[in-house]
């Protein structure tokens, strides 16, 4: 099972919206609703951001939002601040005998 | 509150074991699948295993397979991952996690070092 495909990386200036992409295939982001969005400081455990393709849990910020649309699920942050400059990764579950997939990882830059 | 704590890292020899331990508390642990999780140093997230709620069903990632066996014991609500054969490339941080499908809570992570 290969990694899921994201940027290497992404920035914004405060207060911009920034998007990163999760590109799977059909036995993975495409077959399930089960896409999950990870934010991660140095250092630090990640942190469950977006779950289920589009749902935020308790205490998330509302700046915070999913999607997904074919083999490619997004996570878009708007009103980006300095606190979310971090690494951030998308996971899914798959068909595949591994049945547990994270992408590659995106590090956020705030300008 | 949801609590998970893993144990048992260290500096191991190439060709060694190690068994990681996963203390957890605040939750019912008997009812979730549960998952080990590694990532080497400035390197992503790599899913290494995950064992269902009951025990039942166990799967690996290709690099851990023959090698690693993830167990968990729902009487002391603690996860297992028995480390067998090491090498250099299993130097991670690994992380145990919490429900099948949604990976919604993460442990702080214990440190593996294989180094001669």
């Amino acid at each position: 099972q290969s990694a899921l495909t994201q940027p290497a990386s992404v920035s914004g200036s405060p207060g911009q919206s920034i998007t990163i992409s999760c590109t799977g295939t059909s036995s993975d982001v495409g077959g399930y609703n089960y896409v999950s969005w990870y934010q991660q400081h140095p250092g630090k455990a990640p942190k469950l951001m977006i779950y289920d393709v589009s749902n935020r849990p308790s205490g998330v910020s509302t700046r915070f939002s999913g999607s997904k649309s074919g083999n490619t699920a997004s996570l878009t942050i708007s009103g980006l601040q300095a606190e979310d400059e971090a690494d951030y990764y998308c996971s899914s579950y798959t068909s595949s005998n591994t049945p547990y997939v994270f992408g590659t990882g995106t590090k956020v830059t705030v300008l | 509150q949801v609590q998970l704590v893993e144990s048992g890292g260290g500096v191991v020899q190439p060709g060694r074991s190690l068994r990681l331990s996963c203390a957890t508390s605040g939750f019912t642990f008997s009812s979730y699948g549960m998952h080990w999780v590694r990532q080497a140093p400035g390197k992503g997230l790599e899913w290494v295993a995950v064992i269902w709620y009951d025990g039942s069903n166990k799967f690996y990632a290709d690099s851990v397979k023959g090698r690693f066996t993830i167990s968990r014991d729902n009487s002391k609500n603690t996860l297992y991952l028995q480390m067998n054969s090491l090498r250099a490339e299993d130097t991670a941080v690994y992380y145990c996690a919490r429900r099948l499908h949604t990976i919604d809570y993460w442990g702080q992570g214990t440190l593996v070092t294989v180094s001669s």
